[in-house]
C-alpha cells in the first residue's frame, strides 16, 4: 500500500514569483509519481509524469518536478507562475509492477495574486 | 465531442430519488474508473471497469450502481442516498488498467442529496 501527503493546503503567492509545491510518499516498493491540476469547474489533468530514468520530469505549462528516492519526496516547481496557474493541484503515487491503483494527496490549492 | 464527458453537470436529488450519472470517453481507452471528490479529503476511487468488466469496487455502499454497457460508456446509478453522499462525482479513462497510465478525467458531475 502507499501513501501521499500534501502537507500545504492552499499556497498563495504572487504573480510572477516561484512557486514549489510539496508532495511526499511512502511505499514499500518503486513507484511511478504523477501530478495532476485541476482548473476551477473542470476535471484534473495531467501536469507531469515520473515513470522512469531522470529524475527531472518537465511537465506542461512550465512546471516541472524532481523524483527524490531517499527523501521520497516529488515536489513541483515553476520559477515564475501566472494568474492563469491558480487551480488545486494534486500528487499521485502508483506501485510498479502489474495493475496498480492510484492513491491521490489531499490537493493544494495555488492562489496566484496579481 | 472529445475526450471524457458526464452529463449532468449538475444534479439536485432527494433521498428516495433514483437517479444515473453517465460518462462517456472518446479515447478508445479499455479502461473506465469513477471517484468521489469530497472537500480536504483524497480522491476516493469507487469502481474500476477494464474492458466492461468490473475489476474493482472500493467498499462502496450498495445505494452505488454502476454499469459499464461497452468500453465507451459508464454509468452509476444511484437510489436512496444520504446527504454525506453530496460531492463532486469524477468518471475517468486509461488506456490501460495499469499504474503508468495516465488518467483522462472528465468535468464532474456536482451532487447535491437532500
Amino acid at each position: 500500500a502507499q501513501s501521499v501527503t500534501q502537507l500545504d493546503s492552499q499556497v498563495p503567492v504572487f504573480e510572477e514569483a516561484p512557486v514549489e509545491l510539496r508532495c511526499n510518499y511512502s511505499s514499500s516498493v518503486s513507484v511511478y509519481l504523477f501530478w495532476y491540476v485541476q482548473y476551477p469547474n473542470q476535471g484534473l489533468q495531467l501536469l507531469l509524469k515520473y515513470l522512469s530514468g531522470s529524475t527531472l520530469v518537465k511537465g506542461i505549462n512550465g512546471f516541472e518536478a524532481e523524483f527524490n528516492k531517499s527523501q521520497t519526496s516529488f515536489h513541483l516547481r515553476k520559477p515564475s507562475v501566472h494568474i492563469s496557474d491558480t487551480a488545486e493541484y494534486f500528487c499521485a503515487v502508483s506501485d510498479q509492477g502489474g495493475y496498480q491503483k492510484v492513491t491521490f494527496g489531499t490537493g493544494t490549492k495555488l492562489q496566484v495574486i496579481p | 465531442e472529445t475526450g471524457v464527458t458526464q452529463t449532468p453537470r449538475h444534479l439536485v436529488m432527494g433521498m428516495t430519488n433514483k437517479k444515473s450519472l453517465k460518462c462517456e470517453q472518446h479515447l478508445g481507452h479499455n479502461a473506465m474508473y469513477w471517484y468521489k471528490q469530497s472537500a480536504k479529503k483524497p480522491l476516493e476511487l469507487m469502481f474500476v471497469y477494464s474492458l466492461e468488466e468490473r475489476v474493482e469496487n472500493n467498499s462502496v455502499p450498495s445505494r452505488f450502481s454502476p454499469e459499464c454497457p461497452n468500453s465507451s460508456h459508464l454509468f452509476l446509478h444511484l437510489h436512496t442516498l444520504q446527504p454525506e453522499d453530496s460531492a463532486l462525482y469524477l468518471c475517468a479513462s486509461s488506456q490501460e488498467r495499469t499504474g503508468r497510465s495516465e488518467q483522462f478525467f472528465g468535468p464532474g458531475t456536482r451532487l447535491t442529496v437532500l
